[in-house]
């Protein structure tokens, strides 16, 4: 069975960093494009960042253009989201999920807590 | 940014009921559309994306349907283990969005 494990979330001040890792397993991962979306209990779901399979192109959303770089190393079967320049309303659940444009396989998440 | 609404906001409803959900796209997104369900502390599950093919392991009783910007996902029969919150999606345009969603509770 397709395991995505998420780790890296924990608690940061605004204007700090975290970086976000999804390990995965049973699944050929250097052929997955992958994606990070969020889940905010007033904002909903959001789609954070992709990256294509072998690395290459990558896109991020408006409100994390500049703050965040999503990044994946294949011989690890590891996908990244370093995030930097942490905002209030960077808080949520951060899930990796497979595919980019509809997201096929999703993690249980990691929660990221921005407060003062 | 294409906005995604979802309509009712929340359905009451008893197992055994056929139960259909509304989103609309602000503009057109052809069959770009996906649904994904999410139960209590879980994260969301797809169910159907090309707005009417089921993803893998989905069970028949779920329907997709709809083009342009009216899509509809249909659940033949509502099971105990549907009740949660239904997201429709577009994956049209690359700044991919989410609806608010529709929350299935017990009548």
């Amino acid at each position: 069975e397709v395991q995505l494990l998420e780790s890296g979330g924990q608690s940061a001040q605004p204007g700090g960093s975290l970086r976000l890792s999804c390990a995965a397993s049973e699944i050929t991962f250097s052929t997955y494009a992958m994606s990070w979306v969020r889940q905010a209990p007033v904002r909903g779901l959001e789609w954070v960042a992709s990256v294509g399979a072998a690395g290459h192109d990558s896109y991020v959303a408006d409100s994390v253009r500049g703050r965040f770089t999503i990044s994946r190393d294949n011989s690890e079967n590891k996908l990244f989201l370093q995030m930097n320049d942490l905002r209030l309303e960077d808080t949520a659940i951060y899930y990796c999920a497979t595919g980019t444009g509809f997201f096929n396989i999703w993690g249980q998440g990691t929660l990221v807590t921005v407060s003062s | 940014e294409i906005v995604m609404t979802q309509s009712p906001a929340t359905l009451s409803v008893s197992p055994g009921e056929r139960v259909t959900l509304s989103c609309r796209a602000s503009q057109s997104i052809s069959n770009f559309l996906a649904w994904y369900q999410q139960r209590v502390g879980q994260a969301p599950r797809l169910l159907i994306y090309g707005a009417s093919t089921r993803a893998p392991g989905i069970p028949a009783r779920f329907s997709g349907s709809g083009s342009g910007t009216e899509f509809t996902l249909t659940i033949s029969s509502l099971q105990s283990e549907d009740f949660g919150v239904y997201y429709c999606q577009q994956h049209d345009t690359w700044l991919w969005t989410f609806g608010q969603g529709t929350k299935v509770e017990m009548k």
